[in-house]
């Protein structure tokens, strides 16, 4: 079975920019969740969809981050505009109402 | 404050030796996970564990919900043990959601 896949890996933005990260989940899970991690705060929930349906919208993070789930298989998250304090890694989970598995990932510079 | 609360911070071991990472929690639990990530890498889930204790190899976690306390025990390190081991609980409600520690960064010498 395929894991969760995120891509890119790696983006590169100047401040001001849109850019998009795409997730792919576990096929059959129906959870999916929308992580940033940088040392100094850890891992902070961004979004989080039960079954399509979003349950969190990011809180703190409402003003320039938007997730969406088209369908079950794929989620985006949109960060509009870009800022330097947005460099970090964007990780993707996805569970079957339990256990969490994460994707590998997208490390975000913004310059 | 943190909710969840993970000691020591960081810790250094020598091969061979065994290491205690501890989870405290200060709200009420509908499940544990331990996770562990290398340097530059993803989560990767070691154990899904709501209450008591469980084995993988040389490594046991045990959740006591009363004390509201989980622990992961590394039997005989190794080298490539060495990474950030991070414990995440889902709050009472099953809402689906986790709330990390900030980890125990381990380093295992040869």
């Amino acid at each position: 079975d395929a894991g969760v896949t995120q891509t890119p890996r790696h983006e590169v933005a100047e401040k001001g920019q849109t850019i998009i990260l795409k997730c792919e989940p576990v096929s059959g899970h129906n959870d999916l969740f929308w992580y940033r991690q940088t040392k100094i705060q850890g891992l902070e929930l961004l979004s989080y969809f039960r079954s399509k349906s979003l349950m969190e919208d990011g809180g703190a993070f409402k003003d320039r981050f938007k997730a969406e789930m088209l369908n079950s298989s794929f989620s985006t998250l949109k960060i509009q505009p870009t800022e330097p304090k947005d460099s970090a890694v964007y990780l993707c989970a996805s569970s079957f109402f339990a256990e969490q598995f994460f994707g590998p990932g997208t490390r975000l510079t913004v310059l | 404050g943190q909710q969840v609360q993970q000691s020591p911070a960081s810790l250094v071991l020598q091969e061979g030796e065994n290491a205690e990472l501890q989870c405290n929690f200060s709200t009420s639990l509908n499940s544990m996970q331990w996770f562990y990530q290398r340097p530059g890498g993803s989560l990767v889930s070691l154990f899904y564990n709501p209450s008591g204790t469980k084995h993988s190899g040389r490594l046991t976690s045990t959740t006591v919900i009363k004390e509201r306390r989980s622990s992961l025990h590394i039997s005989s390190s190794q080298t490539t043990d060495s990474g950030t081991y991070l414990c995440a609980l889902e709050g009472a409600g099953n809402t689906g959601k986790l709330i990390f520690g900030l980890g125990t960064t381990l380093q295992v010498q040869p």
